[in-house]
């Protein structure tokens, strides 16, 4: 049974572009999570999706990023024109509902 | 708002030493307790939880956690650690309520067990 799945695992862009992360939670699973590790930061909850629906996205910053998680298909994290704060390592997990949360390998994303 | 302090960053240690990693949170309401562990490139992964219960906690590859309240603290402890134990470990925090799906997470400790 495969993990959690994320790609790419290293991203980079230029200022300005948009960057896509992309998130297959593990079979079974209809619940993902995405958070953020800031440099010198712990991980950080951004979003909470089941299928077609956004359920909590009291983590997001407000502006430029969003995220889905359609009936077919990974989850997808999207940060529209990214700037150097955005530079972080993103996780996913998934999981089925209430019970424990299972991590991807994480998404480097550096931001030029 | 609640938080986690991962009292160290980075631990070294000696194969088959005891180890301790250090873990204190704030909540103003009840909580659920987790330590991770990452290997470098993978995912975390779940050592152990406390939900409720015994406060002393058991988990995989020999690894226990005690929840003191008062202190409010979920100490880390392993009595030998091995070589393959080198990796970074999260300590982790939910409501016990609702929104308990949300994890807050410290910074992390990375554990260096050397021979």
């Amino acid at each position: 049974n495969a993990g959690v799945m994320q790609n790419p695992r290293h991203l980079v862009r230029r200022r300005g572009q948009e960057a896509r992360l992309r998130c297959s939670p593990m079979k079974g699973h209809s619940h993902v999570y995405w958070y953020r590790q800031l440099p010198e930061e712990g991980l950080k909850f951004m979003v909470y999706l089941q299928k077609e629906n956004i359920i909590d996205e009291s983590g997001m910053p407000k502006e430029r990023f969003s995220a889905e998680f359609p009936k077919e298909g990974p989850s997808i994290l999207r940060i529209q024109q990214v700037v150097r704060g955005d530079s972080a390592a993103y996780f996913c997990a998934s999981s089925e509902i209430y019970n424990e949360q299972f991590f991807g390998p994480g998404t480097r994303l550096t931001v030029l | 708002a609640q938080s986690v302090t991962q009292l160290d960053s980075q631990v070294p240690v000696f194969e088959e030493a005891p180890v301790e990693l250090r873990c204190n949170y704030s909540s103003s309401v009840s909580v659920y307790l987790f330590w991770y562990v990452q290997y470098p490139n993978q995912g975390l992964q779940l050592l152990l939880k406390y939900l409720s219960g015994s406060t002393l906690v058991k988990g995989i590859n020999g690894f226990e956690a005690e929840f003191n309240k008062s202190q409010t603290s979920f100490h880390l402890r392993k009595p030998s650690v091995h070589i393959s134990d080198t990796a970074e470990y999260f300590c982790a925090v939910s409501n016990s309520g609702g929104s308990n799906y949300k994890l807050t997470f410290g910074k992390g400790t990375l554990l260096t067990v050397n021979p």
